[in-house]
């Protein structure tokens, strides 16, 4: 299993941004995928869930409407598209494998994760 | 939003030590809680899933438990990779998936 953010880079406030994470060695289409973000010297949050056909996204409130992911299956690539840009959104963004069981579906952990790509915002 | 709080938020041992780090949700969320380690620089790597099932190839010195609203994760004999920041995350909410704060474990 290998996932591949690319395409971070400084971008001034209020500009945009969209973020790709290649996955390769598994299914892509099998699985549900994540975006999270980690500030630098911060913790970890949460920001978006894709299910296997695009047919149900959450967003975490910090980036509703304001962010977009999707995916293509036929790729085997998840993007997240990111708009008005913050200084507070500056972070390594990561995708992240959703793994979910029998009896857990749809809730789901994350068993897998990329590097992460640095977004910087600043002028 | 389900919060999720960590304690401590450092904690000093030494190889061979055992350790317990505690999450804490503000609401129920049953067992569906995960625990991630994350070394400087690197990836989380998932640990403990379900509150208390271990992720295949962690090391069994690796445990947890708790349900409900108080979880733990206990580490035996400490070896000198498992110096490195833990994170709870529960999933029982999964439209609104939170992380705990994170407790970064240190070398005494």
């Amino acid at each position: 299993v290998q996932l591949v953010e690319s395409g971070g880079t400084l971008v001034q406030p209020g500009g945009s941004l969209r973020l790709s994470c290649a996955a390769s060695g598994f299914p892509f289409s099998l699985y549900g995928m994540n975006w999270v973000r980690q500030a630098p010297g911060k913790g970890l949050e949460w920001l978006s869930f894709i299910s296997t056909d695009s047919g149900t996204i959450y967003y975490a409130d910090s980036v509703k409407g304001r962010f977009t992911i999707s995916r293509d299956n036929a790729r085997n690539s998840l993007y997240l598209q990111m708009s008005n840009l913050r200084a507070d959104d500056t972070a390594v963004y990561s995708c992240a494998r959703g793994i979910c069981t029998s009896t857990s579906c749809p809730r789901h952990y994350f068993d897998f994760w990329g590097q992460g790509s640095l977004v910087s915002v600043s002028s | 939003d389900i919060q999720m709080t960590q304690s401590p938020s450092t904690l000093s041992a030494s190889v061979g030590d055992r350790v317990t780090i505690t999450c804490r949700a503000s609401q129920s969320i049953s067992s569906w809680l995960a625990w991630y380690q994350q070394e400087p620089g690197k990836a989380p790597k998932l640990l403990i899933y379900k509150a208390s099932s271990l992720e295949s190839g962690v090391p069994s010195r690796f445990s947890g438990s708790g349900s409900g609203t108080e979880f733990t994760l206990t580490i035996s004999n400490l070896q000198p990779d498992d110096f490195a920041t833990y994170y709870c995350q529960q999933y029982d909410d999964y439209s609104r998936i939170t992380f705990g704060q994170g407790t970064r474990l240190e070398i005494k």
